[in-house]
């Protein structure tokens, strides 16, 4: 695709339910990297894919967070039993070199609130 | 952990003024550098990336970069109202498994009043 698309651009959900949010890359785009921002807050790094694979995924808070990227393209993160504190905007990106050197591209963002 | 540091702000210029963002790096490694704008509301867009330490001039834009000190820096010559928004400083891990991923600043918010 032209940007990197990320659905749905809003997620409501009550304190405990599991959520899914997804991310479809840029064509060609190797390296996919999900963050989450928190209000007056830098984005936070989750996890990074290179490929099918997560080459990083030191920055997932705990075991409530997980992310596929099973064809190496369109990736989806998971979080089961959410909590109050997860709300934020969860940013996806993408990057053709896989050292990130060039910098890479966001999405627009999916804003989940827990409730 | 990595450490990326920014005055938070708000920095506010009068229109036509130079504005001067600073961050610096804990990680004496780092060999890329990078700065997104973030309008409100928005997702970061990127504006400047630097690799080598002195200037890097982008239209109204420059980058500075000293490695020695560890510090990064945006100047924007001639503000706009249209430049007001959080300036996010950005520096690539670089140890172990982590190529590739950046690091943030919490961001530094820029008001160009008219």
């Amino acid at each position: 695709g032209a940007g990197v698309s990320q659905t749905p651009s809003n997620k409501v959900t009550e304190k405990g339910k599991y959520v899914e949010l997804r991310c479809d890359p840029i064509s060609g785009h190797t390296a996919l990297y999900w963050y989450r921002q928190s209000l007056g807050q830098g984005p936070e790094f989750l996890i990074y894919f290179q490929g099918t694979g997560a080459a990083d995924d030191s920055g997932l808070p705990n075991d409530r967070f997980f992310a596929v990227r099973p064809e190496g393209s369109v990736s989806t993160l998971k979080i089961q039993r959410t909590e109050r504190g997860d709300s934020a905007v969860y940013l996806c990106a993408s990057s053709l070199y896989p050292l990130g050197g060039y910098g890479y591209t966001f999405g627009s963002g999916t804003r989940l609130t827990v409730v | 952990q990595k450490e990326v540091e920014q005055n938070s702000g708000p920095l506010s210029v009068p229109e036509g003024a130079i504005a001067s963002l600073n961050c610096t790096y804990s990680d004496r490694v780092s060999q890329s550098f990078f700065w997104y704008r973030q309008y409100s509301g928005k997702s970061p867009e990127l504006i400047m990336s630097i690799y080598s330490n002195g200037d890097k001039e982008d239209g109204r834009f420059t980058a500075q970069l000293n490695k020695a000190s560890q510090y990064v820096s945006l100047l924007i010559r001639d503000s706009q109202p249209s430049d007001s928004a959080t300036y996010l400083c950005a520096v690539r891990q670089n140890y172990g498994g982590s190529q590739g991923n950046l690091i943030f600043g919490k961001g530094t918010k820029l008001s160009v009043k008219p």
